[in-house]
């Protein structure tokens, strides 16, 4: 069984602060990975995906890829109270599908 | 551009009553895939399609079936509902392709589903 691992927090920090978000998953065949962000009530947006070890940023964000330690990792720079979400983290199995995690949940208070 | 289109958005089953989940995408993506959220949990993949004519399980198929007669339509059928498929329940297209690599998944907004 494929698993992908987050903790599911919360995870709480101050407005313009930098939040870190861990995932780790089980499958070293996995080839790509994704940050999908879900508002309460409201179904999962893409965020970022990588696929080669290092980082790759998007405004903002930051994903960060560890293939050899099975490891994907976002940083949000700058927290804004909107940030406040549910963060998965989801790794490619084959056919296109994805096995997602739980989730973690950020919460940045004014 | 509608993306995904699911229906209906809210439902209430009886024990044993059977509905199905209407899910319409016009992104001419091949891959369709139907997954559950339960509270405080990740998305549970049920079945997903390759392409029309050809579905597959999976994470967690039971009490479920689907079909895909035609690329835009993935309708989610539930027979004999229980308890235990109280539910979000999200459809959700992508282009795909085998390594995954470039696979954006398109979420539809989802479909909350209680069996009492």
């Amino acid at each position: 069984q494929k698993e992908v691992e987050q903790n599911s927090g919360p995870l709480s920090v101050p407005e313009g602060a930098i939040a870190s978000l861990n995932c780790t998953y089980s499958d070293r065949g996995s080839q790509s990975f994704f940050w999908y962000r879900q508002y309460s009530g409201k179904s999962p947006e893409l965020i970022m995906s990588i696929y080669s070890n290092g980082d790759k940023e998007d405004g903002r964000f930051t994903a960060q890829l560890n293939k050899a330690s099975q490891y994907v990792s976002l940083l949000i720079r700058d927290s804004q109270p909107s940030d406040s979400a549910t963060y998965l983290c989801a790794v490619n199995e084959g056919y296109s599908t994805l096995t997602f995690g739980k989730g973690t949940m950020l919460l940045v208070s004014p | 551009n509608a993306g995904v289109t699911q229906t209906p958005k809210f439902r209430i089953l009886k024990i044993g009553q059977s509905m199905t989940l209407q899910c319409t995408q016009d992104m001419n993506h091949n891959y369709m895939y139907w997954y559950r959220q339960d509270p405080g949990m990740g998305l549970k993949l049920i079945y997903y399609s390759v392409g029309a004519g050809i579905t597959d399980k999976g994470e967690v198929p039971n009490g479920y079936n689907v079909s895909r007669s035609t690329t835009e339509d993935f309708p989610l059928r539930l027979e004999l509902a229980a308890p235990s498929q109280t539910s979000v329940y999200f459809c959700a297209s992508s282009y795909g392709d085998w390594t995954g690599i470039g696979n954006t998944i398109y979420f539809g907004e989802g479909s909350w589903l209680t069996v009492v």
